[in-house]
This record gives C-alpha cells, structure tokens and sequence, in this order.
C-alpha cells in the first residue's frame, strides 16, 4: 500500500534562515503531490501543487521540489520567520479520477527570532 | 475565498450515541471529504462524495456513515460513538478531482 513519510520531529530553526522539509513515498507513482500548512486547533491551508513532469515550483518565499526517481519531495522556506511555524502537510492522491489524497502525518517547523 | 463551515468546534458525546458532524461549503463544489486527524497518524479518509447522494468508503470507514441530500452539505454519522472515535475530525470541499482542498476549521469530538 501507499506509504508517505515526513519527519515526525519537530524542526527548530532561526529566523531568517532557511527550513527544508521532507516528504518521502513508497509503492506509488503519483501524478502531482500537494504541500498544506496546519496551524494548530485549525484545518489544513494548501500551499503548493506540484506535478511529476515539474522539477521544482516557488511561489514568494516558498520552493517546492519534485524527485519521481528518488520518491521524495522538498519543501523549502527561505528567509524564514516567526509566523511560519507551523505544521506541514504533503498530501498524495490516489484513488483513479477523484481527487482522494493520502496525508503525510506532517513535519511541525518551530522558527525561532 | 471558498468557506467551508463545521457546525461545531468542540463536541463531548458518550458512548453508543449517534452523533452527527455537519459540514456545509459555499463555492458549490462537487466534492466533499470527512477525515479523521490523529496525532502521530496523518489525516485518515473516512468517506467522500463526488455528487449529491452519491458517496464512497476511504480508508476508515467502519463505524460512520454519511449523507449528501444537498450539494453544499455533508454530513457525518457516528451511529453509535466509541471512545476509539475521539478525534480532530475535518471535513473538505473541491471542485473538481486533482485539485486542492479546502478544509473547514474542524471538529474536536471527544466520546466518554
């Protein structure tokens, strides 16, 4: 079956630099792979999409990269700050033509000034 | 922006109560999503529905059920609550298949 992993460590870092974070597959090929911010008590907020014929997609601060060979995506944001912390969702979708998305259980990014 | 509303932020129930989630969105979305989001395990698809009275098992089914007698509002049936269904539980909207979702704020049901 369909596994996405993300670090299931928070990941603390200092304002202004630059978080990375991980979303790795397994037993799929997925056609896009969606990224989501969580914010606690809140539901998810999409932030990016990324299809498997794009390498690499930004949108302001944020960059979001795409690797079918190695099953793994990127999720990059630069000049980080405070109002960024939050929790991190990649999504998969599955399922032939409904838009059915499995969840990564998230990556919680804590920026620090 | 597209607003999807959950009737209720909190809900404490008991045991072997049916209890029901509401959702309604106001963008006039075919699709609609309840998952269920426990710490450590992700977002779970428990049921979603491509059409008015038209609906499909996700992942975790057993134990809900669900109705769409409209197009904006879906709902969600616990037909006899277990502590074993004390979630987050969220509900989402699309318009169409392979786009993003729009959740609403969630659900908080705690079953004693």
């Amino acid at each position: 079956s369909q596994k996405i992993e993300q670090n299931s460590e928070a990941l603390n870092i200092q304002e202004g630099k630059t978080a990375t974070l991980t979303c790795n597959y397994t037993n799929y090929s997925p056609a896009y792979l969606q990224w989501y911010r969580q914010d606690p008590g809140r539901g998810p907020v999409f932030l990016l999409l990324i299809r498997e014929n794009e390498k690499e997609k930004r949108k302001e601060r944020l960059k979001v990269t795409f690797d079918t060979t190695l099953k793994q995506s990127l999720f990059h944001i630069t000049a980080s700050q405070p109002a960024d912390s939050a929790t991190y969702l990649c999504a998969l979708p599955f399922g032939g033509g409904y838009n059915k998305l499995i969840f990564g259980a998230g990556t919680r990014l804590a920026v620090h000034p | 922006d597209v607003k999807v509303t959950q009737s209720s932020r909190y809900l404490v129930k008991r045991t072997g109560e049916k209890v029901f989630l509401e959702c309604v969105q106001d963008m006039d979305h075919e699709n609609m999503f309840w998952y269920r989001q426990d710490p450590g395990l992700g977002l779970r698809l428990i049921y979603f529905s491509y059409d008015v009275k038209m609906k499909e098992k996700g992942d975790i089914p057993e134990g809900y059920s669900v109705s769409r007698e409209k197009k904006e509002r879906f709902s969600l049936i616990l037909e006899s609550a277990s502590t074993n269904q004390t979630s987050m539980y969220l509900c989402a909207s699309t318009e169409r298949a392979n786009e993003k979702l729009f959740f609403g704020s969630g659900t908080q049901l705690s079953v004693l």
